[in-house]
C-alpha cells in the first residue's frame, strides 16, 4: 500500500516566519504534489514536481516555494508566513503515467495556523 | 486551464436512499476523472475513477457516469449508509494527464 507521510499533523507559526512542510512517499513515485484545502474551495494545487529538482507552478504558487532534492521527498516552503496562509496542506504522489493519468495518493495533511 | 464545478455543496439523505453528486469540467482534452472520499480528519481516498473511453463504471454501491459531449460526470451512491457520510471530491485531469483539478467538494450526510 502506498504510504505518503507528512511530517506534522498540526503546526502553529508566527507571521513572517519561514515555514517548512515535509512530505515523504515510499512507492518510488515520480510525481509529487502540494495542495491547499479550504472549505468550499476544494483542493487547489500549489506546486507539482515530476522528477528530482523539477517543479511546475500550480494554480496558487504565490508566497510558496518547493524543493525536491530526493525522489521520495517533496518540501513546501512558506518564505514569509502570513495569516492568509492558515489552511490545511495536503501532499500527494502518483506514478508517471506515460500518457495515461494515474491516481494520486494523499498524506494525512498538515493543519497550519499562522498567528 | 481546467475548471471543475461540483454540485451540490451539501447533500442530506435518509439511510437507504440514493445520493447523486454532479461535476462539470471545461477542458475537452481531460481524459481521467477520479472521485475521492474524505472522512472527517482523514486523508482523501480514491473510491472510483473513470477514463474517457468508458461511459459508466460500477463498484458495488457506487457508480460513476461520464458524458464527454456535455462535459459532465456524476457519482451515484445507492442504499446509502451512515458510514457514507463524508466530503466527496470530483477531479478532472489536464490534457497531459499528470495533474488534477478538483471540484469544491460535496458534504454528504446520511441520516439514520
Amino acid at each position: 500500500d502506498v504510504k505518503v507521510t507528512q511530517s506534522s499533523r498540526y503546526l502553529v507559526k508566527r507571521t513572517g516566519e519561514k515555514v517548512f512542510l515535509e512530505c515523504v512517499q515510499d512507492m518510488d513515485h515520480e510525481n509529487m504534489f502540494w495542495y491547499r484545502q479550504d472549505p468550499g474551495l476544494g483542493l487547489r494545487l500549489i506546486y507539482f514536481s515530476y522528477d528530482v529538482k523539477m517543479k511546475e507552478k500550480g494554480d496558487i504558487p504565490e508566497g510558496y516555494s518547493v524543493s525536491r532534492e530526493k525522489k521520495e521527498r517533496f518540501s513546501l516552503i512558506l518564505e514569509s508566513a502570513s495569516t492568509n496562509q492558515t489552511s490545511m496542506y495536503l501532499c500527494a504522489s502518483s506514478p508517471r503515467g506515460r500518457g495515461i493519468s494515474q491516481p494520486q495518493h494523499f498524506g494525512d495533511g498538515t493543519r497550519l495556523s499562522i498567528l | 486551464g481546467e475548471n471543475v464545478e461540483q454540485h451540490p455543496s451539501t447533500l442530506s439523505v435518509q439511510e437507504g436512499d440514493s445520493a447523486v453528486i454532479k461535476c462539470t469540467y471545461s477542458d475537452s482534452a481531460s481524459n481521467y476523472f477520479p472521485w475521492y472520499k474524505q472522512e472527517l480528519g482523514k486523508r482523501p481516498q480514491l473510491i472510483i475513477d473513470i477514463r474517457s473511453n468508458v461511459g459508466e463504471k460500477k463498484d458495488q454501491r457506487i457508480a460513476v457516469t461520464l458524458n464527454k459531449t456535455a462535459k459532465h460526470f456524476s457519482l451515484h451512491i445507492t442504499e446509502t449508509q451512515p458510514e457514507d457520510s463524508a466530503v466527496y471530491f470530483c477531479a478532472a485531469s489536464n490534457n497531459a494527464g499528470n495533474m488534477l483539478t478538483f471540484g469544491g467538494g460535496t458534504r454528504l450526510m446520511v441520516k439514520p
